[in-house]
C-alpha cells in the first residue's frame, strides 16, 4: 500500500518570506515516481513537478526547488521569496513506475496562504 | 487549456436522482483516471481505465460506475446520490504511467447534492 504524508495542514507567510512543504511518504515498490500538484482558488491541479525513484538530485525551476531524500522517504517543496500568487493548496502524490496500476495517491494537501 | 475537458463544470441535483460526468482526455493519452476530492477525505483515487479497459479500481462505491468509450473519453455514472457525494470530481489523462508528461487534470465537476 502506498501512503503520502503532509503534516503542515496550513502555513500563512508574508510576501517574500521563504517557505518549505514537507512530504514523507510510504511504499514498497522500489521504483516510483513522486509528484506536487498546486491547486489555487480557481480549484483546477496544476502539475508542478515529476521525479522518479532513481534520480535524487534535487531540482530547481525559478523560484521552486525540491528536495528528494530517498533515506528518509522526504520530498520537500520550498518556495523562495513568496509571493501572493503562491497561495494555493499544494499536494504530494506517488505513484508506482512499473505495473499495471499507474495511479496516484495524494496526501492531504498543504494550504499555502502568502500575506502581501 | 489543460487539454483535458471534463463537462459539465457544475451541477446541482437532488438526492436519489442519477448524473453522468463526462471527461475527454488529452490527445494521444489512452489512460483516464477518476478522482473525487470532498473536504473531509481529501484527493481519493476512484477508477482507472486504460484504452478501453478497467486498469486499477479505488474507493469506488457500488452505486458509481464508469467506462472508456472506444473514442477513449470516458463517463462516471454516480446514481442514487446522497448527500456525501457532493464533492468536485476530477479526471486525469496520461500517457501510459505517466512516463512522459505526468498526469494532466481536467478543470473538474463540482457536484452539489441537495
Amino acid at each position: 500500500a502506498q501512503k503520502v504524508t503532509q503534516a503542515q495542514t496550513e502555513i500563512s507567510v508574508v510576501e517574500k518570506e521563504d517557505v518549505t512543504l514537507d512530504c514523507v511518504y510510504e511504499t514498497r515498490d522500489t521504483t516510483y515516481y513522486l509528484f506536487w500538484y498546486k491547486q489555487p482558488p480557481s480549484g483546477e491541479l496544476v502539475f508542478l513537478i515529476r521525479r522518479n525513484s532513481f534520480d535524487e538530485q534535487n531540482e530547481i525551476s525559478g523560484r521552486y526547488s525540491w528536495n528528494f531524500q530517498k533515506s528518509t522517504s522526504s520530498f520537500n517543496f520550498t518556495i523562495t521569496a513568496s509571493q501572493v500568487v503562491d497561495s494555493a493548496v499544494y499536494f504530494c502524490a506517488l505513484s508506482p513506475l512499473t505495473g499495471a496500476n499507474s495511479k496516484l495517491t495524494f496526501g492531504k494537501g498543504i494550504t499555502l496562504s502568502v500575506r502581501p | 487549456d489543460s487539454g483535458v475537458t471534463q463537462t459539465p463544470k457544475h451541477l446541482i441535483t437532488a438526492t436519489g436522482q442519477r448524473v453522468t460526468l463526462r471527461c475527454s482526455p488529452r490527445s494521444g493519452d489512452l489512460s483516464v483516471y477518476w478522482y473525487q476530492q470532498s473536504l473531509d477525505q481529501g484527493l481519493q483515487f476512484l477508477i482507472q481505465y486504460y484504452n478501453g479497459e478497467e486498469r486499477a479500481k479505488g474507493n469506488i462505491l457500488e452505486r458509481f460506475s464508469a467506462q472508456q468509450f472506444p473514442d477513449l473519453h470516458s463517463e462516471l455514472n454516480l446514481s442514487s446520490l446522497e448527500l456525501g457525494d457532493s464533492a468536485l470530481y476530477f479526471c486525469a489523462s496520461s500517457d501510459d504511467r505517466g512516463l512522459k508528461d505526468g498526469y494532466t487534470f481536467g478543470s473538474g465537476t463540482r457536484l452539489t447534492v441537495v
